[in-house]
């Protein structure tokens, strides 16, 4: 059963600094998802990422994806705070068919003034 | 367009009512997922049709849970004998098949069972 963790599942941080997210998964995918989710809204995609070294970038946010160590990382550089929400990273198990997503328990971000 | 329409947005009912959700994909979108996400939690993925045929089935989606897409457009989702354990937000997405990673969310709706 293909597992999806995300570290931390809390951050607190001060504008203007740098942090990044961690993206773990347990089997092997090429596909993988960042969504934003603001609270009691539905989810925004940010970025998907299908390739090993696939890197993109919007903004202050910059994700990427190393699929021989099953790792994503979302990067957030000079924070603001209406960056602030809840970021899920998701990963597709499945190469054909239904891309059933299964996700990360997703990382609260609060960016304090 | 407008994007992923579900309706309603909120419902309350009393245990052992039935409830159905409504989902409207985005126009020439073929494929279409439900969701469920429960406080804190991700989305956990329920079931997935492609056109009018409902294609997979999570082990979540009891015997209580039905789903149907019958023209292949819209998609309803129904509860039957509600239970408090069922409150949660239930989410549409919706695809197109030439682009199927590109899922799109729906706003949701947010189910509260007393």
């Amino acid at each position: 059963e293909l597992k999806v963790e995300q570290n931390p599942l809390f951050l607190s941080m001060q504008e203007g600094k740098n942090y990044t997210i961690y993206c773990n998964y347990s089997t092997t995918s090429d596909r993988l998802y960042w969504y934003r989710q603001d609270p009691g809204k539905s989810l925004e995609s940010l970025f998907v990422l299908l390739s090993n070294g696939a890197v993109k970038q919007e903004g202050r946010l910059m994700a990427s994806l190393d699929t021989k160590a099953r790792l994503s990382t979302l990067h957030i550089t000079a924070a603001v705070h209406d960056l602030s929400a809840t970021y899920f990273c998701a990963v597709d198990p499945v190469i054909q068919g239904a891309q059933k997503l299964v996700f990360g328990q997703g990382t609260r971000l609060t960016i304090n003034p | 367009d407008t994007g992923v329409s579900q309706d309603p947005r909120h419902k309350i009912t009393k245990r052992g009512q039935n409830v159905t959700f409504r989902c409207d994909p985005i126009s020439e979108h073929n494929r279409l997922y439900w969701y469920r996400q429960t406080l804190g939690q991700g989305p956990e993925f329920l079931t997935y049709f492609q056109n009018e045929a409902q294609l997979e089935k999570s082990r979540l989606l009891s015997d209580r849970f039905s789903a149907e897409r019958p023209k292949g457009s819209f998609s309803t989702l129904e509860i039957q004998r509600t239970e408090q354990g069922d409150s949660a937000m239930y989410l549409c997405a919706s695809s197109f098949w030439r682009t199927p990673y590109e899922q799109y969310f729906g706003p949701g709706t947010r189910l509260t069972v007393t």
